[in-house]
C-alpha cells in the first residue's frame, strides 16, 4: 500500500517558469513532510520540510504548501535553473521526531534552456 | 551542513558471498542511522532502524539474518548482505539523524552503494 504517492513521473519547465510538483498521502496520521533532491547514483539531499500545524513554509526559490483536508502537499520551484534538474522525492513521518520515513515515488524533474 | 558517508561506493561480488556496507556521520553524532533500498526508478525503502548499542528494528519482509546490522559507535554503522545472490543487487542508502537536531526530522543521506551480485 503506497501510502505516499507522486502520481507525476516526470515534469519537463522551461528555465525562469515556475516547477510545481505535487504529493499525495493516504494516512491522516502523518504530520510532517520533507521534500529531498536526488541526484544518480547520489543519496537524496534535503530540501525543505513542513510540519502539519503550518499551511506554508518558504527557503529561498523553494516554497511547499500542504492542504491536509486534501492530503496534498506541493513544492514550488521560482524561478526554476538547469542545476535544478533531478529527481525530487517527498516523504511523510508519522510523528514528528519518530524518524521513520515514508517516501513517494519520486517526480524526475527537467528544466530546459 | 550535515555529512554522511558510505563506503563502498560501488561492489561487485559473488552468488553466495557476504558483503558489508558502512556509513558514517562525519561531522556529527548519530544515535540512529537508517538503511534503505532504492530499486532502479522506484522509491527508496526503508529496511531497517539501527540504534547505537541496541538491536535494529527491521520493516516487515526485511530478512534480519541476511540483512545484519551494526551500529557500534555513534557515528558508524554496517550493514552486511550475507550470502548474496543476484536479487539483492541494488543501491543501498543509509541516512542519519542528527541527535541534537531537536524535533526536526531531517535525515542526512549518504551517497549510496551500488551492489551487483554475479
Amino acid at each position: 500500500d503506497q501510502q505516499v504517492k507522486q502520481n507525476s513521473p516526470s515534469l519537463s519547465v522551461q528555465e525562469g517558469r515556475i516547477s510545481i510538483l505535487n504529493c499525495d498521502y493516504t494516512n491522516s496520521m502523518f504530520d510532517y513532510f520533507l521534500w529531498y533532491k536526488k541526484y544518480p547514483a547520489e543519496g537524496p539531499t534535503f530540501l525543505i520540510s513542513i510540519s502539519s500545524i503550518k499551511d506554508k513554509n518558504e527557503d529561498g526559490r523553494f516554497t511547499v504548501f500542504l492542504n491536509k483536508s486534501a492530503k496534498h502537499l506541493s513544492l514550488h520551484i521560482v524561478p526554476s535553473q538547469p542545476g535544478d534538474s533531478a529527481v525530487y522525492f517527498c516523504a511523510a513521518s508519522l510523528i514528528q521526531g519518530a524518524q521513520k520515513l515514508v517516501f513517494g515515488q519520486g517526480t524526475r524533474l527537467t528544466i530546459n534552456p | 551542513g550535515a555529512v554522511v558517508s558510505q563506503h563502498p561506493s560501488r561492489v561487485i561480488c559473488k552468488s553466495g558471498t557476504s558483503v558489508k556496507i558502512e556509513c558514517r556521520s562525519l561531522d556529527f553524532q548519530a544515535t540512529t542511522m537508517f538503511w534503505y533500498r532504492q530499486f532502479p526508478k522506484q522509491s527508496l525503502m526503508l529496511m531497517a532502524t539501527s540504534n547505537e548499542g541496541s538491536k535494529a528494528t527491521y520493516e516487515q519482509g526485511v530478512e534480519k539474518d541476511k540483512f545484519l546490522i551494526n551500529h557500534a559507535s555513534l557515528t558508524l554503522s554496517t550493514l552486511t548482505v550475507t550470502s548474496a545472490h543476484p536479487e539483492d543487487s541494488s543501491f543501498y542508502i543509509c541516512s542519519a539523524r542528527d541527535w541534537l537536531a531537536g524535533v526536526t526530522d531531517t535525515q542526512y543521506f549518504g551517497p549510496g552503494t551500488r551492489l551487483t551480485v554475479l
